[in-house]
């Protein structure tokens, strides 16, 4: 069963407009959430992260949305540049757990064309 | 440099043979994760190490899958008897794990392993 999924496998947008990147959960118990971005032949890099406790967290051109009750996430990459061309994975954990194991998403290939 | 390193960064072997990963976390990181990406597909968990608890093994798919990790330093995965559905990309990564800094895991580079 895949606890957090991306659906959208690839994405294309125009240089300077927006990317929207969304993620689904279905883990009522995950309360974090974050944003990975990977290179092809490098390991990802951490973007961005969301408490459960707020429903926006915003840095630079980069803004992850939550939505609890619909247990939806998103990215908006605005503007766009090309070298976002990337993949992107979500990640959720549960603190309440007691750990800090994390599940992702399989990812959306985003392609920034100039 | 001060990042996750992993070694080696490609390893070919033959069905049957056995395989040790190894891993480099950041100095001071108490949590470790190792993770597996198939061709085409998401990243999937192996097994994370916090400290000296006991590692949380339930994202390892067959007991010939093996993790270690020395107090807060190297970790290695060992493969028994490879396949060549084990063929992936190996990725470690650390975080610091403590309750106040809850977040972001720092990658390595990835071991790419190819199973014949």
């Amino acid at each position: 069963d895949q606890q957090v999924k991306q659906n959208s496998p690839s994405l294309s947008v125009q240089e300077g407009r927006i990317s929207i990147l969304n993620c689904d959960y279905t883990n009522s118990m995950f309360d974090y959430f974050l944003w990975y971005k990977k290179y092809p032949a490098e390991g990802p890099t951490f973007l961005i992260s969301i408490s459960s406790i707020k429903d926006k967290n915003e840095d630079g051109r980069f803004t992850v949305f939550l939505n609890k009750s619909a247990k939806h996430l998103s990215l908006h990459i605005v503007p766009s540049q090309p070298g976002d061309s990337a993949v992107y994975f979500c990640a959720a954990s549960s603190t309440t757990s007691g750990t800090y194991k994390y599940i992702f998403g399989t990812g959306t290939r985003l392609k920034v064309l100039a | 440099g001060a990042g996750v390193s992993q070694s080696p960064s490609n390893k070919v072997t033959e069905k049957g043979k056995d395989v040790e990963l190894r891993c480099d976390p950041i100095s001071g990181h108490t949590a470790l994760y190792w993770y597996r990406q198939r061709l085409g597909q998401g990243l999937e968990f192996l097994i994370y190490f916090q400290g000296n608890s006991a590692p949380d093994k339930s994202g390892l798919p067959s007991d010939r899958f093996s993790a270690e990790r020395t107090g807060e330093s190297v970790s290695t995965l060992t493969i028994q008897r490879t396949q060549q559905e084990d063929s992936a990309v190996y990725l470690c990564a650390s975080s610091l794990g403590s309750s106040g800094s809850l977040g972001e895991q720092f990658f390595g580079p990835g071991t790419r392993l190819t199973v014949l």
